[in-house]
């Protein structure tokens, strides 16, 4: 298993635009969570699913900010409009069951200008 | 409000000494803790979770309730230890990080 896939990698985009980050979980995982890495505030919980469904979104900074999760494999977290200040890595991690260990993937690197 | 307290944000030691990397908690309930850290270039991963009490790569870190600590400890830290580390609470069914720690260890 790759683990935990996400993309892109790195996007850079101009303020006002739309940005979306993708996530793959890893399969057989049923809880998914998107994390926002900051150097002032750390790892911040946006949100998190249990078999496909929000549980908790109380992490979500904006109404500009939204996420779904379709399926089971995939995982998206959109930013409309983006702002500078969202510039930030977003991660999306996975789990199964109520296991306590996260399995993290690589990050998006979100550089808004 | 639960909440994890990392307060340094940088730790530089020589090879050889000791390591404590601080972190304090608030939670009303009965916590469950973990330390994750990130090398360069890897992914955020579990380093060690209380419950377990266990030693990984050297470190070790001890739930002080008293305290509201779990600080996480290595009597000789190495070269390969440098890294980023998170301490976090389970509260619900998440996990809470904190705001980190970056761990430089100089030859």
């Amino acid at each position: 298993d790759a683990g935990v896939i996400q993309s892109p990698r790195h996007e850079v985009t101009e303020m006002g635009q739309e940005v979306t980050l993708r996530c793959k979980p890893i399969s057989g995982h049923n809880s998914l969570f998107w994390y926002r890495q900051t150097m002032m505030r750390g790892l911040e919980l946006l949100i998190y699913f249990n078999n496909n469904v929000p549980i908790d979104d109380s992490g979500m900074p904006e109404d500009r900010f939204s996420a779904k999760m379709p399926n089971a494999s995939f995982s998206t977290l959109k930013i409309q409009p983006s702002e500078p200040r969202d510039s930030a890595v977003y991660f999306c991690a996975s789990r199964q069951g109520s296991a306590e260990k996260l399995f993290f993937g690589s990050g998006t690197q979100l550089s808004v200008l | 409000a639960q909440r994890v307290t990392q307060p340094e944000k940088l730790l530089s030691v020589f090879k050889g000494a000791p390591v404590e990397l601080k972190c304090n908690y608030s939670y009303s309930g009965s916590p469950e803790l973990f330390w994750y850290v990130q090398y360069s270039r890897q992914r955020l991963q579990l380093l060690l979770r209380h419950i377990s009490r266990e030693s990984i790569k050297g470190f070790t870190a001890d739930l002080n309730k008293g305290e509201t600590s779990f600080h996480l400890k290595k009597p000789f830290a190495q070269e390969e230890d440098s890294a980023m580390y998170y301490c976090a609470l389970k509260f619900t069914d998440k996990l809470i990080f904190g705001t980190g720690t970056r761990l430089q260890v100089f030859p």
